[in-house]
């Protein structure tokens, strides 16, 4: 199974800010990789698949970068709205994985 | 509007059967991967289960290889789970959610059910 990492696993930051997440896998999954958004006692949202292309409807602060076993999430300028957390998944192969998620809260 | 609602879950001794359901409305069932994702109390996502449009390709997690059946009905727009031998670290919200690529390849998910908690304990 291909496993996926990511770092930070959480911080603080403020509304405004600028906001980057990384996920790694331990091979090569191409662009094989999505982004969600979980807030507390919701399900997942969708944000950004084949690694760079946002989904319908998220907003365009949200961006995706990265190839091959590197990427990142960046939340240009971050809003209220944005404190949750973030999961990386890829979809290179089965079995699907996750990484264990980055919590963003309040500083 | 795409809506996937799950069934109850519940209260399970261990050892025991669940079976899950879920109602798709708002687009064209039958032309969607559908899968199982599981969430254990404040923990991350765990895939489980993909099927095909036509159930010709099904996939699970090993960790519940040989328990878990996936099943849909595109007549009646709806997608199953059937858990037996449960264990307690099956304790979980379970959701329903579609494939984005429509295809029987690995696939992430674009809509998601609200969730139902499947809770193992005796």
């Amino acid at each position: 199974a291909i496993r996926m990492t990511q770092s930070p696993s959480s911080f603080s930051a403020s509304t405004g800010n600028r906001v980057t997440i990384t996920c790694r896998a331990n091979q090569s999954i191409s662009s094989y990789l999505a982004w969600y958004q979980q807030k507390p006692g919701k399900a997942p949202n969708l944000l950004i698949y084949a690694a760079t292309t946002l989904q319908s409807g998220v907003p365009s602060r949200f961006s995706g970068s990265g190839s091959g076993t590197d990427f990142t999430l960046t939340i240009s300028c971050l809003q209220s709205e944005d404190f949750a957390t973030y999961y990386c998944q890829q979809y290179y192969s089965f079995p699907l994985t996750f990484g264990p998620g980055t919590k963003v809260d309040i500083k | 509007e795409v809506q996937l609602v799950e069934s109850e879950g519940g209260l399970v001794k261990p050892g025991g059967s669940l079976r899950l359901s879920c109602a798709a409305s708002g687009f064209t069932f039958s032309s969607y991967s559908m899968n199982w994702v599981r969430q254990a109390p404040g923990e991350g996502l765990e895939w489980v289960s993909s099927i095909s449009t036509s159930s010709g390709y099904i996939h699970y997690a090993d960790s519940v290889k040989g328990r878990f059946t996936v099943s849909r009905d595109n007549a009646k727009n709806s997608l199953y789970l059937q858990m037996s031998s449960l264990r307690g670290e099956d304790t979980a919200v379970y959701y329903c959610t579609r494939g984005r690529y429509s295809s029987s390849s690995p696939d992430c998910f674009d809509s998601w059910g609200q969730g139902t908690l499947v809770t193992v304990s005796s």
